[in-house]
């Protein structure tokens, strides 16, 4: 079944504490992407890759870092996480050559 | 850069009425346009899209025309129900990236 895999979907944590929410995705796809979305704000591009070593800058990089050593694999690194990266995140993918683009089913994220 | 702009909510109708949520965008070359709905404490789910100039996309009742000439994507209904109650979301999609959202509707739906 074609995925779009987020872990993981709930969590707390504290400010400063390091977090990874990893995505993964079984449809080969090269384009990836994080989301992020506030009430009000609708959903803002964090970073997207469009392919293995290939990432760039969304609308909202500050706080986030990403890497794509894989091509599966996409994860959204917050070195130190403040209350203001309080939000629900969205992973998503599709081919270079298709729109059709998958969504993951989402990461709440709280930090206190 | 790209943008999406659409009507900011909430917007409350009685069960069966039209529905009307406007959107447009800003983009350079000829992007793809979504509809995504996203019901209460779910996931992201696409509604409809269209991929060209006045391609019509539909689905469960719901119709948006891409217009090119007007660079609008509006979303309609023509009888809502309760079950329609959700967030809707206007998205395009150019070269070279993913999506670019829209802040969201919220649709409420009275019995």
């Amino acid at each position: 079944e074609a995925q779009v895999t987020q872990n993981p979907r709930y969590l707390i944590t504290v400010t400063g504490k390091k977090l990874t929410v990893t995505c993964s995705q079984n449809m080969n796809h090269e384009y990836m992407s994080w989301y992020r979305q506030d009430p009000g704000l609708g959903l803002r591009q964090i970073y997207y890759s469009m392919n293995v070593e290939v990432t760039d800058k969304g609308d909202v990089p500050e706080g986030y870092k990403v890497s794509r050593k894989e091509k599966r694999n996409f994860p959204l690194i917050l070195e130190s996480p403040s209350p203001n990266q309080t939000s629900l995140y969205f992973c998503a993918s599709r081919p270079s050559s298709g729109n059709t683009i998958y969504f993951g089913e989402g990461s709440w994220l709280t930090v206190v | 850069g790209n943008s999406v702009t659409q009507m900011e909510g909430p917007v409350t109708l009685s069960e069966e009425a039209f529905l009307t949520i406007n959107c447009t965008y800003t983009a350079t070359g000829y992007p793809s346009l979504f509809w995504y709905v996203q019901y209460p404490g779910e996931g992201l789910q696409l509604l409809l899209k269209a991929t060209k100039a006045d391609d019509k996309g539909s689905n469960k009742g719901f119709e948006a025309t891409y217009r090119k000439e007007t660079t609008s994507f509006h979303l309609e209904k023509g009888s809502v129900q309760v079950s329609d109650s959700a967030v809707y979301f206007c998205a395009l999609s150019a070269l070279g990236n993913m999506l670019t959202f829209g802040g969201g509707t919220r649709l409420m739906v009275k019995p």
